[in-house]
């Protein structure tokens, strides 16, 4: 199964909301990432977590947080965003670097978070 | 940190024809793969290719690796094919995209 879900698929937030971006995985992979992606570029790291802890920060604001409860599940809570981080966020997991796996370092997807601020 | 160029940004195709789409990059890598986002914005992916040559149905790809740069080809385009085609290279767990090819296929 190499499916990465995000819920939910759409979220419109006003400014003063607190809301969170699910992401799971079950293909036993030990990273996990988020990528925000405004319309027409590409997408843009923000976290990766390996083993569980965070091991790269894109120097992303704070009201940008992510959480890792456990090896299969990834969050990013919302709060006091702006308009301007209206975008797409995506959810990606693969195995980190040395793990030897069929499928190589292979990075999946999501379908990712539609998300518009008001 | 790794900078990572496509060319074209922008090609449009008449259904059946061919293409190459180029991606380079600017230091060793352990992963590089060919994405293609499609309109509701799923990346789906197309190849794991860190080094030589792979083909999938009338998609296929290859990267010189010593050489930092990789080629996908795209033969008899349908207009299926259509959307943003990414390449991305990864060192550490840190991916980074290029900016894109937008393809259209006109039928």
């Amino acid at each position: 199964d190499t499916e990465v879900t995000q819920t939910p698929k759409h979220l419109v937030m006003g400014m003063t909301n607190k809301k969170s971006l699910k992401c799971e995985q079950h293909m036993g992979h030990r990273a996990m990432y988020w990528y925000k992606q405004k319309a027409k570029k590409p997408p843009e790291l923000m976290f990766v977590y390996s083993y569980e802890k965070l091991s790269i920060n894109e120097s992303v604001p704070s009201r940008f947080s992510p959480e890792c409860p456990n090896s299969s599940l990834l969050n990013l809570h919302l709060h006091a965003l702006q308009p301007e981080d209206s975008a797409l966020y995506l959810c990606a997991s693969s195995q980190p670097p040395g793990v030897p796996t069929t499928a190589g370092n292979t990075i999946y997807f999501g379908e990712g978070s539609w998300l518009t601020v008001v | 940190g790794i900078q990572v160029e496509q060319s074209p940004p922008d090609l449009i195709l008449q259904e059946g024809a061919n293409s190459t789409l180029r991606c380079n990059f600017s230091d060793s890598v352990n992963n590089l793969q060919w994405f293609h986002q499609n309109p509701w914005g799923q990346l789906i992916n197309l190849f794991y290719i860190p080094s030589g040559t792979k083909q999938n149905g009338r998609l296929s790809a290859t990267t010189v690796a010593t050489e930092r740069y990789s080629l996908l080809y795209i033969s008899s385009s349908q207009t299926t094919d259509s959307g943003v085609y990414f390449c991305a290279v990864e060192i550490d767990n840190d991916m980074r995209f290029g900016a894109g090819t937008r393809l259209t296929v006109k039928p």
